[in-house]
């Protein structure tokens, strides 16, 4: 069974640009999970998908942050304009559902962006 | 809201050795889950163990077991005989309906051969 891809692998940009990251989730995988993590710092879940609603985006930064499931498959994050701050590794999750219960989710390689 | 502590940003082990890692969480669920994860450095993340808050049963995967204290809001993991190869960040995360996984900050393992 093929894992979430998760491209690109590495992104280095200037402050003020824009940038997006691509995640295609494991086949069948309703939920969709982007996290943002910080050097030296635990993953933050940034939004949820179902299909290809969300379930919740509370901690994304909307003036720059936008996310995309068209479709319910691959998802689209995109950063505009890009912050010094916003230097991270991207992880993409996925699971068979997000409901009640537990439902593992499993993690793509992450994109590990540089805003200089 | 829910909180994960780790309160050991680093831990060094000796191969064969065993090791505890740290890990208190706050929640007011009362239906919930606990986790430890693995994060080498590839960054794939990868589930080790997982325990329901239900059970009073502490969770065990071959040389992974956890002792969890929910009273104490505790939940410790053991590595026993250390390999090399478990050298990586280890995450504890909590988990309520949802599905919803908060993290806590990391503690990265060490093995010396």
């Amino acid at each position: 069974e093929a894992g979430v891809a998760q491209s690109p692998r590495y992104k280095i940009i200037e402050k003020r640009q824009s940038v997006a990251f691509w995640c295609n989730p494991i086949s069948g995988h309703a939920t969709l999970y982007w996290y943002q993590q910080i050097l030296g710092q635990g993953p933050k879940l940034l939004i949820q998908f179902q299909n290809n609603g969300v379930v919740d985006d509370s901690q994304l930064p909307k003036d720059r942050f936008s996310a995309e499931r068209l479709k319910g498959v691959d998802s689209t994050l995109k950063i505009q304009p890009a912050k010094l701050e916003d230097s991270a590794v991207y992880l993409c999750a996925s699971s068979l559902s997000g409901g009640t219960g537990f439902y593992e989710q499993y993690f793509g390689p992450g994109t590990r962006l540089t805003v200089t | 809201a829910q909180t994960v502590t780790q309160s050991q940003p680093e831990m060094s082990v000796q191969e064969a050795e065993t090791v505890t890692l740290s890990c208190t969480y706050d929640t007011s669920e009362s239906d919930y889950y606990l986790f430890w994860y693995k994060q080498p450095p590839s960054r794939q993340m990868i589930l080790v163990i997982r325990q329901e808050a239900y059970k009073q049963q502490n969770a065990t995967e071959n040389r992974f077991s956890v002792n969890f204290q929910k009273a104490a809001k505790s939940f410790s993991l053991k590595i026993s005989d250390s390999q090399l190869g478990d050298a990586a960040m280890y995450f504890c995360a909590s988990y309520n309906a949802g599905n919803m996984l908060t993290f806590g900050g990391g503690t990265r393992l060490m093995v010396k051969p």
